[in-house]
């Protein structure tokens, strides 16, 4: 059973600074992996797809790299609305979801 | 605009039951997967099921497998969730979210999510 692991649980950024969030898979996925960003109180949006494919709509700040068992978002300059909770997705199999890492202002 | 609304959540008691739906629009949805997705209260997420766009195959996780049952109507635009036996566990905010067209049904991604649905198991 594959296991997907976040880290850091919560990271403390000032806005501007660049972001990088980690995921990793406790077996290949490929690149069978999404993330998503949620804000309290709302539903998740898909950033990213395929690893590094950016969803519709979504700002060229955020950015996904890996493949197989590690898996890296970017967000390259923090703006105010970037403060969330996200989340990876592995889709090599049965979906599965990390347990998120919350991106909080320093 | 694609649009999802869920609806049906509420209190339900141990071994109770519940259906949810989810009205569709914005797409053509008898050309994509659906699926069903929850949160519990202050946890991740952990998906639930996904249905084809006919409705002719359905997927469960082990979690919900024989107590749950995904559906939709094309002639509606509308998916359902019906849950059975319901437990303390089961206790979550239920999202729909709609599935790519090229990906395979049974390993889904999720490219539009509703606002979800509140359902709270307890005596």
């Amino acid at each position: 059973e594959i296991v997907m692991t976040q880290s850091p649980a919560t990271l403390s950024v000032s806005p501007g600074e660049r972001a990088t969030l980690s995921c990793r898979a406790s077996q290949s996925v490929s690149s069978n992996l999404a993330w998503y960003q949620q804000k309290p109180g709302q539903a998740p949006r898909l950033l990213i797809y395929g690893a590094s494919t950016r969803a519709t709509g979504i700002p060229a700040r955020f950015s996904g790299s890996g493949s197989g068992t590690e898996f890296t978002l970017t967000i390259s300059s923090l703006q105010s609305e970037d403060f969330a909770v996200y989340y990876c997705q592995q889709y090599n199999n049965w979906p599965l979801f990390g347990g998120g890492t919350k991106v909080e202002i320093k | 605009e694609v649009q999802l609304v869920e609806s049906g959540g509420g209190l339900v008691q141990p071994g109770g039951s519940l259906r949810l739906s989810c009205a569709a629009s914005g797409f053509t949805f008898s050309s994509y997967a659906m699926s069903w997705v929850r949160q519990a209260p202050g946890k991740g997420l952990e998906w639930v099921s996904a249905i084809s766009g006919s409705g002719g195959s359905t997927y469960y996780a082990d979690s919900v497998k024989g107590r749950f049952t995904i559906s939709r109507d094309n002639s509606k635009n509308t998916l359902y969730l019906q849950m059975n036996s319901l437990r303390a566990e089961d206790t979550a905010v239920y999202y729909c979210a709609k599935v790519p067209g090229v990906v395979v049904v049974a390993a889904p991604y999720f490219d539009y999510w509703g606002q979800g649905t509140l359902v709270t198991v307890s005596s």
